[in-house]
């Protein structure tokens, strides 16, 4: 199993400003997933971070508005650039077990923007 | 794609009664299926992981079926509590880098 921590659990930040989620698994791993969930929405991927490479963002995610650092193999950052009050959300990291593919998740990020 | 299903989307309950909960998938092509708790504003908690060869996993109070021909996961939980009050997410998993959520029903256990 894997156990992750983020910073910070939660924040309240005005709108057009910017905000740095840190991640921090316990193991080594190989990808990190950086996930937003919409009020009352399920999961959705932002992108998959791989240590000494750029991140590969889904459909609907930028570079430029959600930029990700993975510096080593047990920590990455997201973060939310120029928020608007449509990017409140809780936003969760998380990794996959190399053996049996269980998905492991962070405690989460929750993002209120005014 | 994969489409995965949750219903119902809430439930109550009162205290002690046994429960299910059903999720459902479009494409049987799958890895494993995973069943998470979430509670509010929270992270989510992995309860329980079936492998695409497996037919069920048991923890607790909780088990968990897989039957991959028609598509079809259920949650059983026994004898339920108060503290079991949250929403319950299932996962399917058709590959590295490829986890379909559903939308989740969410449980309301009542003293």
């Amino acid at each position: 199993s894997a156990v992750i921590s983020q910073k910070p659990s939660r924040d309240i930040c005005q709108r057009g400003t910017s905000l740095t989620i840190q991640c921090q698994v316990d193991s080594q791993v190989t990808m990190m997933f950086w996930y937003r969930q919409q009020p009352g929405q399920s999961l959705t991927l932002i992108a998959t971070a791989n240590q000494g490479s750029e991140a590969t963002y889904e459909s609907g995610f930028v570079i430029d508005k959600f930029p990700i650092s993975r510096p080593n193999l047990t920590f990455s950052t997201l973060t939310v650039s120029n928020m608007s009050p449509e990017d409140s959300s809780i936003y969760l990291c998380s990794v996959e077990g190399t053996a049996t593919y269980e998905q492991y998740f962070g405690p989460g990020t929750r993002l209120t923007v005014t | 794609k994969q489409e995965v299903t949750q219903i119902p989307a809430a439930l109550s309950v009162p205290e002690g009664e046994n429960l299910v909960l059903n999720c459902s998938f479009t494409d049987s092509a799958i890895y494993n299926l995973q069943w998470f708790r979430q509670d509010p504003g929270k992270g989510l908690t992995s309860l329980l992981l079936i492998q695409s060869s497996q037919r069920e996993q048991t923890s607790g109070r909780l088990n968990a079926s897989l039957d991959k021909s028609s598509g079809r996961s259920t949650l059983y939980i026994a004898a339920s509590q108060p503290g079991d009050s949250a929403t319950y997410l299932c996962a399917v998993r058709t590959g590295a880098n490829n986890l379909f959520f559903g939308t989740g029903t969410r449980l309301t256990v009542i003293p």
